[in-house]
């Protein structure tokens, strides 16, 4: 079984101020992808990333894949309330299965 | 945009009982899984299935589970005699192809007495 690490399991910060969350792995993964789960509603899908160094930006969030593709970090810059959520990582191995990091609530405080 | 929808949204069920999850995937999509969230864990991987067969199971997986296509819309996961520790969130998920980002469904909350 894949493990995923993700830390930190709790985030509270100012509104304004910038975070990153960590998604950590000892294994390689084909792919990564980051959603967003809101209390009693599927992850949404925010960014995929397949290809080891790669970032990806999507408005405020920049997303990183580790040049060894076993690592990846979320980071959001000068968050507002609306970033307010759980965020999961998901690494996808042999036969597209996600297995899915634990989860960081981040809380942006207005 | 397109997106994946479950049906229930609840279920509640005695236990022993058999159930039925459905799912409508979206429409050009054709790698179709489950996972399921018991409450305050993490997300687990059930199942997947192309081509009308799955591609690979879980542990949690076990006989008292199987999955269907059962028309060119649909996509259902039956557990046969549901046991209390089944009580969990129930998410469907699609993809383009194997490889691609999959695309979750808003999930059924099913809960056994």
């Amino acid at each position: 079984t894949q493990l995923l690490e993700q830390s930190p399991q709790f985030l509270s910060i100012q509104e304004g101020e910038n975070l990153t969350v960590y998604c950590n792995s000892s294994s390689v993964f084909s792919s990564l992808q980051w959603y967003r789960q809101e209390p009693g509603e599927g992850p949404v899908l925010l960014v995929t990333v397949v290809t080891g160094g790669e970032v990806k930006k999507l408005k405020r969030l920049t997303f990183q894949f580790g040049d060894a593709r076993k690592d990846s970090s979320l980071h959001i810059t000068a968050a507002q309330t609306g970033d307010t959520g759980l965020y999961l990582c998901a690494g996808a191995w042999w036969y597209y299965k996600l297995s899915f990091g634990a989860g960081t609530t981040v809380t942006v405080r207005a | 945009e397109p997106e994946v929808t479950q049906t229930p949204s609840h279920q509640v069920t005695q236990m022993g009982q058999e159930v039925i999850l459905r799912c409508v995937p979206i429409s050009n999509h054709l790698y179709f899984y489950w996972y399921r969230q018991i409450l305050g864990q993490k997300v687990e991987f059930l199942v997947s299935f192309y081509n009308n067969e799955i591609s690979e199971k879980s542990e949690i997986f076990d006989d008292q589970f199987s999955v269907e296509r059962p028309d060119g819309s649909n996509f259902t996961l039956k557990i046969r005699s549901t046991k209390l520790e089944d009580s969990a969130m129930y998410f469907c998920a699609s993809s383009e192809l194997g490889h691609q980002p999959q695309h979750f469904g808003d999930g059924t909350r099913l809960s056994i007495l």
